[in-house]
């Protein structure tokens, strides 16, 4: 699986939006781009993923740069409960195989 | 639905010891992971499983076995545990559906070891 950059923290008011990015350079083009999310001492959870097009749920957006070299996942209007450690996980889709590598992630702290 | 459930939750071992972390899922997954995150770090993958009778080091397997007993049940075994491995260990399943693979953790095991 490709490595990812992500820068160690950030902060953001509460009520705007986070915006968090992330660097995956040697990206294969069957890979697709996760984000995790660890709040406190919890478990990982699974907040959204995508190949090559932009992709939006309930809980972010996720927007990949056209050569997919680079991706950001946006928290619209974050809030205190979103303060948490963000990870960004490239992986080939399908299948069983594959492992699931963390990187260090973003730490987001979200200020009231 | 349980999801992914691990026990203990907590251990205090002394230097030597030896114990298995246990570790099921009910959600019919056919992967499923060992992980450990020290203070501050992020997660390291122990030990993958893509099947049951199938596993894989990962990042981080020196003093480390794992069992996958059946579809349900991942072990993982320190036989000797020394302080470097006090950390929390979070077991993890995942399927791929709708072509989605999402992944669910555990509650996680914090082990020290003195």
């Amino acid at each position: 699986d490709a490595k990812t950059t992500q820068p160690p923290s950030m902060d953001c008011a509460e009520g705007r939006a986070a915006n968090l990015p992330c660097n995956h350079s040697t990206i294969s083009g069957n890979e697709y781009v996760y984000w995790y999310r660890q709040i406190h001492s919890q478990g990982p959870q699974y907040i959204i993923h995508g190949l090559k097009n932009n992709e939006t749920n309930e809980m972010a957006s996720l927007i990949i740069t056209e050569d997919r070299k680079s991706s950001t996942l946006i928290l619209p209007h974050a809030t205190l409960r979103d303060t948490a450690v963000y990870y960004c996980i490239v992986r080939v889709a399908g299948g069983n195989t594959g492992k699931l590598i963390f990187g260090q992630g973003t730490t987001l702290q979200v200020k009231p | 639905n349980a999801g992914v459930t691990q026990t203990p939750k907590f251990q205090v071992l002394k230097t030597g010891q030896s114990m298995t972390l246990q570790c099921a899922q009910d959600m019919n997954h056919n992967s499923m992971y060992w992980y450990r995150q020290d203070p501050g770090m992020g997660l390291r993958l122990i030990y993958y499983s893509a099947s049951e009778g199938t596993t894989d080091k990962g990042e981080v397997p020196n003093g480390y076995n794992v069992s996958r007993l059946n579809k349900r049940e991942f072990s993982l075994r320190l036989e000797s545990a020394a302080p470097s491995q006090t950390s929390v260990y979070f077991c993890a399943s995942s399927e791929v559906r709708l072509g989605r693979t999402e992944a669910f953790f555990g509650q996680g095991t914090r082990l020290t070891v003195v």
